[in-house]
């Protein structure tokens, strides 16, 4: 069963539009989220991450996330999409179910066009 | 804080041959993990070493592939008679497990690009 699924293997936004990057998860147990992303040739880098507390978490680079339990979602977003964003962004989770791994989606590729 | 390194950055062999790839986790940290990750997709977990104790192993780790961390510091993971298959970016990652720290952050390397002709 897939445990992490981002929708939309490309994005393609406008600069100075908004970015939403959609990631859903399957647990019985709220598990801790996290979005790290990817520039080509590169290593992961974590932009921010849930694991208890304010569901609505702020990272770097001017991106939050927002855990929605009824909704086992766990969506990134950014006001204003720069041209420096243009990368992979994964969407992972860590829990009981998973062990002491990360779990992580296929990737979203996000385009920002001038 | 030099982070977690990778070598080699890239490696081109032969299918049949055997390769090594190290990695250096951040100074302190006592966990690390190995990765795997193929075009199109996220990482997929290999295993992974507290200290010196390898705790877990995927079953895509099959029997030509082991990874070890003699020392409680670097590890090795090597690939034996390589396939074609195994071309991927392989991706170490490491963590601190203490008192008093969050246990949840994983700090990724550079990785190491295989492609096996």
């Amino acid at each position: 069963a897939q445990s992490v699924t981002q929708l939309g293997s490309h994005v393609s936004v406008s600069e100075g539009a908004l970015v939403l990057l959609r990631c859903n998860y399957s647990s019985s147990v709220p598990p801790y989220l996290f979005w790290y992303v990817q520039y080509p040739n590169q290593g992961l880098q974590l932009l921010l991450k849930y694991t208890t507390g304010a569901t609505l978490v702020k990272g770097i680079n001017g991106f939050e996330a927002e855990f929605k339990k009824s909704e086992t979602s766990f969506h990134l977003t950014k006001p204003s999409a720069h041209m420096s964003d243009a990368a992979e962004y994964f969407c992972a989770v860590k829990g009981r179910e998973y062990g002491n791994k990360l779990v992580f989606g296929a990737g979203t590729i996000l385009r920002v066009k001038s | 804080d030099t982070g977690v390194s990778q070598d080699p950055r890239h490696k081109i062999t032969k299918r049949g041959q055997n390769v090594t790839f190290r990695c250096d986790p951040i100074s302190e940290h006592n966990r690390l993990y190995w990765y795997r990750q193929t075009l199109g997709q996220g990482p997929e977990f290999l295993t992974y070493f507290q200290n010196e104790a390898q705790l877990e192993k995927s079953r895509l780790l099959s029997d030509r592939f082991s990874a070890e961390r003699p020392k409680g510091s670097f590890s090795t993971l090597e690939i034996q008679r390589t396939e074609q298959g195994d071309s991927a970016m392989y991706l170490c990652a490491s963590s601190l497990v203490a008192s008093g720290t969050s246990p949840y952050e994983q700090y990724f390397g550079p990785g190491t690009r295989l492609t096996v002709t």
